[in-house]
């Protein structure tokens, strides 16, 4: 089967940065996915990672490293605008094509 | 650019009712996926369907089924729903032949409450 780990909770102050950690155990890797989601609204594609390394976008990066099944998120210059829960999210290479998520990262940012 | 709609916003029902659900893709895009996100858990992966077919199901029992049309927007259906069927329900498409970066974007979703 498929594991994935994610802090439950964080909580960062506005203008700093976070980290939010992802581990992940699968069989046959091919991709993994970081989506945002406010209470009450859909998931929003934030990045991809397929080889390692580190991937950036505006304040946000991710980073990927296949050889120890781990992903990080990076977010700088916090706004309150980023509370949310972050999903990250792990596609494997049995042809399914689905996505196997944690249970999300709920991340608080206070003044 | 629309994103994926899905209909109704709420869906209230009483258990051993059936609940229908409703999902518009992106334009062009062939591939729908449904997941549950019941409360404090992650996004379970239901059904995947792509060109009419159903291409994968997630662990869920068989009253859980769906199809997708000739437009490619797709329909899921939940028979006999069951207290713990409660839940956010999420459709998402995807644009298949973009290779390993085929994304999956998502619609708002149905939350669905059994009574």
């Amino acid at each position: 089967g498929q594991n994935i780990d994610q802090p439950t909770e964080m909580t960062a102050t506005e203008g700093a940065i976070v980290q939010i950690n992802c581990t992940y155990q699968t069989s046959g890797f091919n991709g993994l996915f970081w989506y945002q989601q406010h209470a009450g609204e859909a998931p929003t594609f934030l990045s991809y990672n397929v080889l390692d390394g580190l991937e950036e976008k505006g304040r946000f990066s991710s980073f990927l490293s296949r050889s120890k099944g781990y992903s990080y998120l990076l977010l700088k210059e916090l706004q309150m605008k980023d509370s949310a829960s972050y999903l990250c999210a792990v596609r494997v290479l049995t042809g399914a094509n689905n996505l196997f998520f944690g249970t999300g990262t709920r991340l608080t940012v206070i003044p | 650019e629309a994103g994926v709609t899905q209909s109704p916003t709420h869906l209230i029902k009483t258990r051993g009712q059936q609940a229908t659900l409703r999902c518009s893709p992106i334009s062009g895009h062939t591939s729908v996926y449904w997941y549950q996100q019941a409360l404090g858990l992650g996004l379970q992966f239901l059904l995947w369907y792509d060109e009419g077919e159903e291409r994968n199901r997630g662990n869920f029992p068989p009253r859980f089924s769906g199809r997708q049309f000739p437009n490619y927007s797709s329909e899921l259906n939940v028979n006999a729903l069951e207290l713990e069927d409660s839940a956010l329900y999420l459709c998402a498409s995807s644009s298949p032949g973009t290779g390993a970066r085929e994304t999956q974007y998502f619609g708002p979703g149905t939350r669905l409450l059994v009574l």
